[in-house]
C-alpha cells in the first residue's frame, strides 16, 4: 500500500483555471506538508498542517489554499492559475512536527503544467 | 537561520568508482541533517539522517555521510557507484524543533558504465 498518495500525477490546465491536488497518507501521521519543486529542482516548503491545524505558511500567494478535512488528508487548491505555478508539487507526512530528526515520507509528486 | 549549500550541481562518475556529494550547512542551532534521494519521476526517499548520536552516519544502499562541525560539512559518500544510484540528491537541514526542512538545490548524480 502506498504510504503517501497524491492525485493527479499530471495536471495540464489553462491560465486562469482553478484546480485541486489531493493528498492522503495512511501512516497515521499527525503532520502533513506541501512542497513545491521548481524547474531547477529546488524544493521549498509551502504549508504544514499538524492535526488539521495550519502550522507553517510560507510566503505563498493567497491563490493557494490548503484544506485538511482530517489529519490523513491535505488537499491543495489553486485559484486563477498562472504560468509561474508550473512545477512539481510534493505532499509529505511525518509522525509529528515537534521532533528535529523526524523522517518525512513523500508522495510521488504532481506535475502541474499551466499553459 | 538555517541553510544548506550543495557545492556541485552535477557529479559524474563511472560505475564502480567512489561517489562524493558535497554539502555545507549553516545553522544557529545544533542541526539535524539529512540526505534525500529523488529518482526520475519519483518522490523523495530518505537516505540517512544525522541527529548528533554519531558523526558518521550509515544509510541505505551503501551510502554514508560524516558530520564535521569544524568544517560545517555533511558530505555524502559511497565507495562504489552503481548504475541505479543515478538520481538527484538533496542535502537537507532542520534547525529548531517544529520548523520545516530546508532543502539544498540538489546534486544530479550521473553514473556511466
Amino acid at each position: 500500500d502506498t504510504a503517501v498518495s497524491q492525485t493527479p500525477k499530471y495536471l495540464v490546465t489553462q491560465m486562469g483555471n482553478d484546480k485541486s491536488i489531493k493528498c492522503e497518507q495512511n501512516l497515521g501521521h499527525d503532520t502533513m506538508y506541501w512542497y513545491k519543486q521548481d524547474s531547477k529542482k529546488f524544493l521549498k516548503i509551502m504549508f504544514s498542517y499538524n492535526n488539521k491545524e495550519l502550522i507553517i505558511n510560507e510566503t505563498v500567494p493567497n491563490r493557494f489554499s490548503p484544506k485538511s478535512p482530517d489529519k490523513a488528508h491535505l488537499n491543495l487548491h489553486i485559484n486563477s492559475l498562472e504560468l509561474g505555478d508550473s512545477a512539481v508539487y510534493f505532499c509529505a507526512s511525518s509522525q509529528t512536527l515537534g521532533q528535529p530528526n523526524e523522517k518525512l515520507f513523500f508522495g510521488s509528486g504532481t506535475q502541474l503544467s499551466v499553459l | 537561520a538555517q541553510s544548506v549549500t550543495q557545492l556541485d550541481s552535477h557529479v559524474s562518475v563511472s560505475e564502480g568508482t567512489p561517489v562524493l556529494l558535497r554539502c555545507n550547512y549553516s545553522s544557529s542551532y545544533s542541526p539535524s541533517l539529512f540526505w534525500y534521494v529523488q529518482h526520475p519521476n519519483k518522490g523523495l526517499q530518505l537516505l540517512l539522517k544525522y541527529t548528533s548520536a554519531a558523526t558518521l552516519v550509515k544509510g541505505i544502499n551503501g551510502f554514508e555521510a560524516e558530520f564535521k562541525k569544524s568544517e560545517t560539512s555533511f558530505h555524502l559518500t559511497k565507495p562504489s557507484a552503481h548504475m541505479s544510484d543515478a538520481a538527484e540528491y538533496f542535502c537537507v537541514v532542520r534547525g529548531l524543533a517544529g520548523t520545516a526542512l530546508i532543502f539544498g538545490k540538489g546534486t544530479t548524480l550521473s553514473v556511466s558504465s
